[in-house]
């Protein structure tokens, strides 16, 4: 299994600012990805978080808007970046290939953001 | 690109009734994952069926993947209010990656 911690939990930000959150696994884990959940709505997979390089990111999200980095197979970093209203949402963190569980994702608590 | 449909959206059963979920995604899965996500918490894996017509037991959860790979179910049995929340099932896309379903929010009156 894995034990995910992520923060900040929860921030109200004002339009136009960016703001980190950080993901905190406490082993290595062989995939790492960011989610964004609107209440009471399924999940969407931002982007996969790639050790080293680049992040892989799925259709409608850009790396200019959505920067993240992963130093390690520890940590990630998601950017949320020029916030608007639209970009109130919970943002998850998932990792996937902990030891023991090759398949199942485990997913952090999750980071309530509002912009206003 | 792939979609991943549950119905119902929501149930609402008395405790001890009994709750089905379905699944049904446009594209044959080489395998289906199931979550539970209780309110204000975050997903939790619950199990994953990979063959044809497998069915597999959790204590009152039943699993089952469909003949075709395009479906899949969740039964309890006997619900209790410790079965509140919404059930996600998930499948992987052309990129591996998982898509996950529009989710069936399950609420038990006491």
């Amino acid at each position: 299994s894995a034990v995910i911690s992520q923060k900040p939990s929860r921030d109200i930000c004002q339009r136009g600012t960016s703001l980190t959150i950080q993901c905190q696994v406490d082993s290595q884990v062989t995939m790492m990805f960011w989610y964004r959940q609107q209440p009471g709505q399924s999940l969407t997979l931002i982007a996969t978080a790639n050790q080293g390089s680049e992040a892989t990111y799925e259709s409608g999200f850009v790396i200019d808007k959505f920067p993240i980095s992963r130093p390690n197979l520890t940590f990630s970093t998601l950017t949320v970046s020029n916030m608007s209203p639209e970009d109130s949402s919970i943002y998850l963190c998932s990792v996937e290939g902990a030891a023991g569980s090759p398949y199942e994702q485990y997913f952090g608590p999750g980071t309530r953001l509002t912009v206003t | 690109g792939q979609q991943v449909m549950q119905i119902p959206q929501y149930q609402h059963v008395q405790e001890g009734e009994d709750f089905t979920t379905y699944c049904n995604s446009s594209t044959t899965l080489s395998n289906i994952q199931w979550y539970k996500q209780r309110p204000g918490g975050h997903p939790v894996f619950l199990i994953q069926l990979v063959k044809s017509g497998e069915v597999k037991k959790q204590k009152r959860l039943t699993f089952q993947f469909g003949e075709a790979k395009k479906n899949s179910s969740l039964h309890i049995t006997a619900t209790q209010t410790t079965d509140v929340g919404t059930y996600f099932c998930a499948g992987p896309s052309g990129n591996e990656k998982l898509t996950f379903g529009t989710g069936t929010r399950l609420t038990i009156i006491p």
